[in-house]
This record gives C-alpha cells, sequence and structure tokens, in this order.
C-alpha cells in the first residue's frame, strides 16, 4: 500500500498569494492531520479532520484553512501568505480519530517558500 | 498547556557506540503518549518508538530503548550499535490520551551526527 502522498513537493509563492497544499492518507486511515515546521523547529500542530469534520485546530491565524474530502484525502489553504509562513507543511494520516497512542504516518512534506 | 523541551539541538556518536538523547516534558495530565521520531535528511518522519505513561516498562524496539521517568517528566531514547543510517533528526512528542484530537506536540528536536 501506499503511504501518505503529498503534493506538490515544492511551492514558491510572493507575499499575499493564496496556496493550496495536498494530502492523501494511507488507505483505510479516515483522520488526517496538517503540521508547519519552520526551519530548526519542531512541527507545530494546524488542523486535525476525521470524517470530513474538523477535530482540532493548533493556533493559527483564520488565514490557514482546511477541508477532507470524502476519499479522505484532504487540503490545506493558506491565503494573504506572509513570509513567516515558509516552511515544510507535513500531513499525518492515522486510523481512527485520535483518542489512543496510535501511531501517525507522515508524509514528505510540501516545502512552501514565500518570497 | 503541555510543553516538550529537547536541550540538545545536537548530538554525535561514533558508530557502534551508544548515545542517549534527552526530553522533559511538562503536563498536568496523568495519562498521555510520549514519542520519539526520526527524521533523516529529506525523508519522512518516522515514529521510532512509543511510551504510554501508564506503564511503568520502559518502551524496547530493537536498538531503541528508553527512559521513562513520569515523577521527573523524563523521557530519554537510547540509541545502541549506532549505525550510519542512525544520522536524523530526532524529535520527542507528547499526546495527550483520551483527548479528542491527535494533537502531537513536538520539541525542539536533536541532530544526531553518526561518525564513521
Amino acid at each position: 500500500d501506499a503511504g501518505v502522498t503529498q503534493s506538490p513537493t515544492h511551492l514558491i509563492k510572493t507575499r499575499g498569494q493564496q496556496v493550496t497544499l495536498r494530502c492523501s492518507p494511507i488507505s483505510g486511515h479516515k483522520s488526517v492531520s496538517w503540521y508547519q515546521q519552520v526551519l530548526g523547529q519542531g512541527p507545530q500542530f494546524i488542523f486535525q479532520y476525521y470524517e470530513k469534520e474538523e477535530r482540532g485546530r493548533g493556533n493559527f491565524p483564520d488565514r490557514f484553512s482546511a477541508r477532507q474530502f470524502p476519499n479522505y484525502s484532504s487540503e490545506l489553504n493558506v491565503n494573504a501568505l506572509l513570509l513567516g509562513d515558509s516552511a515544510l507543511y507535513l500531513c499525518a494520516s492515522i486510523s481512527g480519530w485520535g483518542q489512543g497512542g496510535n501511531e501517525q504516518f507522515f508524509g514528505p512534506g510540501t516545502r512552501l517558500t514565500v518570497l | 498547556a503541555q510543553t516538550v523541551t529537547q536541550s540538545q539541538p545536537e548530538m554525535s556518536v561514533q558508530e557502534a557506540e551508544t548515545v542517549t538523547l534527552s526530553c522533559t516534558y511538562d503536563t498536568s495530565e496523568s495519562d498521555y503518549y510520549l514519542f520519539w521520531y526520526k527524521q533523516p535528511p529529506s525523508r519522512q518522519m518516522i515514529l521510532v518508538i512509543r511510551q504510554e505513561a501508564y506503564k511503568q516498562q520502559n518502551a524496547t524496539e530493537n536498538r531503541f530503548s528508553v527512559n521513562f521517568q513520569k515523577a521527573a517528566k523524563s523521557f530519554s531514547l537510547k540509541i545502541s550499535d549506532s549505525q550510519l543510517g542512525d544520522a536524523a533528526m530526532y524529535f520527542c512528542a507528547y499526546k495527550r490520551a483520551g483527548g479528542a484530537t491527535n494533537k502531537l506536540i513536538f520539541g525542539t528536536g536533536t541532530l544526531l551526527a553518526v561518525q564513521p
């Protein structure tokens, strides 16, 4: 089975633009989480979706939004990009909705550069 | 709020030797999970080992083991017989048990270099 996939791999945008990042979870996994990893830092939780509903949101501004589709894939949207949004965006897939200590499987990430 | 601290930005170990990476965390909860994740250069983050807080026995996965000290809120990772492929960024992470989300709280990471 394929692992978690993300697209695109790299992206370059300018300040003020909007970006959409995509993630496909492992087959059978219904929950997707998004993390932002700024260079030199650990990943920071942005969103979790389970069965197409938002189940958690981190401390990020409303410029960040996400959704999950019936096939459990997910999109992360960031509006009005700032230089500080430059980061590696990670998607994590997990079976179940999060109440246990199940392993989260991470994708390769999308490297976003804002100029 | 829960926090995770990794005080060693970089570590180095000789091949075949043993190295210990440190992690401390802060929480008021009694039930939680702790994880060590490995992020090789330009590769995906993978789970190394997991510890359930209500289990006193330290977790072990082949060459990887943890020293979990709940009262001290310490969770260190020991890598035995280090191999070149162990070179990576290692993140310690915390997750509430029974919460409504699978939110992981990560430390800032420790970059491990393995010298041949």
